[in-house]
């Protein structure tokens, strides 16, 4: 039991297809995050969400659309995304402590 | 900007041997570091962390890892190694929301290191 939980935890779609990926915590965080992490890459800071503010959008392709109708709930909303696209998309949560996050198992996305 | 190199990007060591993962960072003031560990197709887990006091920090699964200033760095150490600890480790550098860091507690992750065990 991590806390954050995310769904589906396997996502196989096509190119001209639209998906959402969902992430949900129930620690009482005030932070959310979305990373991408392909195979031999480094993690890759894709959005954070604090106080459900989008305070970070590191150059993101916009096919790639989040969004955090709460602080207990965080989505990444999926449309035309190329086979590059492929990875496995993390989700975590924080404090603004500093106290380090929380993540999710991941969503195993493939693009066909 | 604070950042984080893990320089062995994969070790391999045999079952009940010792393990150090090293871990260099980058910050102007007193970090906020974390070891977190990963098995394949799973989220990261958090082994330990050190925001103050002792420098030594015990962790789960029997890791530690110990800061040193003076180095920059925060080794992550086993004393013998399980088949079951083969798994990408990450180090992380964090800025606690009152030494000035973001207001949502931004972690900077280093590149992990692949850990192969060999029976």
């Amino acid at each position: 039991e991590t806390g954050v939980t995310q769904t589906p935890r396997h996502l196989v779609m096509g190119m001209t297809n639209k998906k959402s990926l969902k992430c949900e915590q129930h620690l009482g965080h005030n932070a959310m995050y979305w990373y991408k992490q392909s195979a031999k890459k480094p993690l890759e800071l894709m959005f954070v969400y604090s106080l459900e503010e989008r305070v970070e959008n590191n150059s993101v392709p916009s096919r790639f659309s989040p969004e955090c109708p709460n602080s207990s709930h965080l989505f990444l909303h999926l449309h035309t995304l190329q086979p590059e696209d492929s990875a496995l998309y993390l989700c975590a949560s924080s404090q603004n402590t500093g106290d380090g996050y929380t993540f999710g198992s991941g969503t195993r996305l493939t693009v066909v | 900007a604070q950042s984080v190199t893990q320089p062995d990007i994969h070790i391999t060591v045999s079952e009940g041997a010792s393990l150090e993962l090293r871990c260099n960072y980058s910050y102007g003031a007193t970090p906020y570091l974390f070891w977190y560990v990963q098995s394949p197709g799973q989220g990261l887990q958090l082994l330990l962390k050190y925001f103050s006091g002792d420098t030594l920090v015990q962790g789960i699964k029997g890791f530690e890892a110990e800061f040193k200033r003076s180095q920059s760095s925060f080794n992550l150490r086993k004393p013998s190694v399980h088949w079951s600890d083969a798994a990408e480790y990450f180090c992380a550098v964090g800025a606690g929301r009152d030494a000035g860091g973001t207001s949502y507690g931004k972690l900077t992750f280093g590149q992990g290191t692949i850990l192969t065990v060999h029976p």
